[in-house]
């Protein structure tokens, strides 16, 4: 099955600076990757998505990159807030209906 | 609309009983899920059902059943509770395409086994 790996585990940055998180995976047949927000206590909740046909897409403050040749794709929040504190996942599913979660990312936003 | 509800909320078990974690979902969709979630381990599919009818093994199937009771409801048993199975439990639901699908996550029961 897919292997996805996540880094960094944790992640500190002052408001308002940038925040990366890099997420590889192995099957070359994955085409949908999405990323998920999860607070702490809450659901795991649908933050952005990309397809294997788009090299990027973004969401005002959020975008995520893919690099289909690498195998990697990663998320980028820009003007970090206070509220982008949180656990972010990436994954990915080559076509299946089942998804392949990526460890998690505690991103820690500092006042 | 409320989306995905899963009962109970929280559950304190004592090896060797069993129980029933119950999903329903109202987005009219096909595709139902259950992941577990441990600390720093992220989130592992245990069965899916692709569509009412079917269920397939996932990541960690070992000491669970499930049942996809019709297109809204998708069930997870425990027949022989584990210390090992204390864990945070999803459920999810998608719709049907080409390629993936967004997945709509329940707020989650959380299972403790004594």
């Amino acid at each position: 099955g897919e292997n996805v790996e996540q880094h960094p585990s944790t992640l500190s940055v002052q408001e308002g600076d940038s925040a990366v998180i890099k997420c590889t995976y192995s099957d070359s047949a994955s085409n949908y990757f999405p990323w998920y927000k999860q607070e702490l206590g809450k659901r795991p909740q649908l933050i952005i998505d990309i397809r294997s046909n788009v090299g990027e897409k973004k969401d005002q403050r959020i975008a995520v990159t893919l690099n289909k040749t690498a195998k990697h794709f990663s998320l980028h929040i820009t003007e970090t807030q206070p509220e982008d504190s949180a656990v972010y996942f990436c994954a990915a599913t080559p076509g299946a209906n089942n998804l392949f979660f990526g460890t998690g990312t505690r991103l820690t936003v500092i006042p | 609309n409320a989306g995905v509800t899963q009962t109970p909320k929280f559950q304190v078990l004592k090896t060797g009983q069993s129980m029933t974690l119950q999903c329903a979902q109202d987005m009219n969709h096909n595709s139902m899920y259950w992941y577990r979630q441990d600390p720093g381990m992220g989130l592992r599919l245990i069965y899916y059902s692709a569509s009412e009818g079917t269920t397939d093994k996932g990541e960690v199937p070992n000491g669970y059943n499930v049942s996809r009771l019709n297109k809204r409801e998708f069930s997870l048993r425990l027949e022989s509770a584990a210390p090992s199975q204390t864990s945070v439990y999803f459920c999810a639901s998608s719709a049907t395409g080409t390629g993936g699908q967004p997945q709509h996550f329940g707020d989650g029961t959380r299972l403790s086994i004594l």
